[in-house]
């Protein structure tokens, strides 16, 4: 079957780093999403990863190893408007994407 | 209006109802998708459409009747609805549904209670 880890739940410090671990076991493979999601509010679109590497915008950056099926999103600078869901999603080889449950963050001052 | 809406933003029906859902993409994309949002589970993909066609139902009840009478617009019609199905229900579009860098963009949804 096809399955998306992330930990339900992580909390970090204002101004500090947190890095989110995503990891994966789907039916093909066209790219990982990685998904912002206030309470109440709709996902929006932070990164996409397609090949081995690092991918950096501004204080977030994601990171894809897909011979060990492994992604993770590094939040730098964190301030307190980062808390949110954060969703890992890869595209499966009919172009859907899977999701997983989200990590919720939660920002401490 | 400017990118995904949806209504209405807040549903409350009883079992026997018929109620819809309606959605609406300002961004001029070609595919648009229904899911369904629960507390800690991960989004369940209900429907595709990719040009006005339906190319995927995620074996959906059929207490959930998807409707897209054209690529701007996606209704989800619901009847004799389960207390289970009380959800956020997430409408999204993107680009293409066919390639694989294809951000989907999302509607703020419409949180349905069933009672």
């Amino acid at each position: 079957g096809q399955n998306i880890d992330q930990p339900t739940e992580m909390t970090a410090t204002e101004g500090a780093i947190v890095q989110i671990n995503c990891t994966y076991q789907t039916s093909g493979f066209n790219g990982l999403f990685w998904y912002q999601q206030h309470a109440g509010e709709a996902p929006t679109f932070l990164s996409y990863n397609v090949l081995d590497g690092l991918e950096e915008k501004g204080r977030f950056s994601s990171f894809l190893s897909r011979s060990k099926g492994y992604s993770y999103l590094l939040l730098k600078e964190l301030q307190m408007k980062d808390s949110a869901s954060y969703l890992c999603a890869v595209m499966d080889s009919n172009y859907q994407l899977i999701w997983g449950a989200g990590t919720k963050l939660i920002i401490k001052p | 209006e400017t990118g995904v809406t949806q209504t209405p933003r807040h549903l409350v029906m009883g079992m026997t109802n018929k109620k819809s859902l309606k959605c609406e993409q300002h961004l001029g994309h070609n595919a648009m998708y229904w899911y369904k949002q629960s507390a800690k589970k991960p989004l369940e993909l209900m429907f595709v459409y990719n040009f006005k066609e339906q190319t995927e139902n995620n074996s959906v009840p059929s207490r959930f009747s998807p409707e897209c009478p054209n690529s701007s617009h996606l209704f989800l019609h619901l009847h004799t609805l389960q207390p289970e199905d009380s959800a956020l229900y997430l409408c999204a579009s993107s680009q293409d549904g066919t390639s694989g860098y294809s951000e989907q963009f999302f509607g703020p949804g419409t949180r349905l209670t069933v009672l």
